[in-house]
């Protein structure tokens, strides 16, 4: 009932591409939705983020769209770029508690 | 643009000694926490801190890991008796409510 399940696991793009990564999550208690971007080395670093009382939510290149009814949200990264290679993490909480749980990693690749 | 600074970036220990393992977070931020990030998996939450006390905690946080905020400054994790396989990447974050701010983390090897 905690976990988020991602999927893909790794994904290669050509320059200019779609990249979309998705997730799905079974606690319907779960309020909170952010995607993380993550450079070795580096701390998870927040990309972008939704509510469930939304079914889109766009800044810049990136949206997520949400699909509450089949617990389903996912990360779309439009006009992909060499410098968006990176381990990219889909996460929920719920309300009013602090423990965020992660899924699994999607490692991308966008070729030049 | 504030960060969450951590030390030391790497770390090495043996088989059973103590480690502490430090991060000073964002000066205004009142929730604080402790991921873990086995080499190649998905991050795990280990615990969160506030009000100066633990507020949730997983399964992971067993009774060898503590955490402790000793100044107005400091965030620490402490794992009394280390293990081989509490060799991962550990990473502080904080938040003022829900966006976390990550650390960019401490490389803890056990040997």
């Amino acid at each position: 009932q905690q976990q988020v399940k991602q999927s893909p696991q790794s994904l290669i793009v050509q320059k200019g591409g779609i990249s979309i990564i998705n997730c799905a999550y079974e606690n319907t208690a779960f309020d909170y939705f952010p995607w993380y971007q993550q450079f070795p080395g580096k701390g998870p670093a927040l990309l972008i983020a939704i509510r469930p009382d939304v079914s889109e939510k766009k800044e810049g290149r990136f949206t997520i769209s949400f699909n509450k009814s089949a617990k389903q949200f996912s990360l779309h990264i439009m006009d992909s770029q060499p410098g968006d290679s990176a381990t990219y993490f889909c996460a929920a909480r719920v309300l009013r508690r602090n423990d965020m749980r992660f899924g699994a990693g999607t490692r991308l690749t966008v070729k030049p | 643009e504030p960060e969450v600074t951590q030390t030391p970036s790497h770390q090495v220990t043996q088989m059973g000694q103590e480690v502490i393992l430090r991060c000073v977070p964002i000066s205004n931020h009142l929730y604080f926490y402790w991921y873990r990030q086995i080499l190649g998996q998905k991050v795990e939450f280990l615990v969160s801190f506030y009000n100066n006390e633990i507020s949730e905690k997983s399964e992971i946080f067993d009774d060898q890991f503590s955490v402790e905020r000793p100044d107005g400054s400091n965030f620490t994790l402490k794992i009394r008796s280390t293990k081989l396989e509490d060799s991962a990447m550990y990473f502080c974050a904080s938040s003022e409510e829900r966006e976390n701010t990550f650390g960019s983390g401490t490389r803890l090897t056990v040997v």
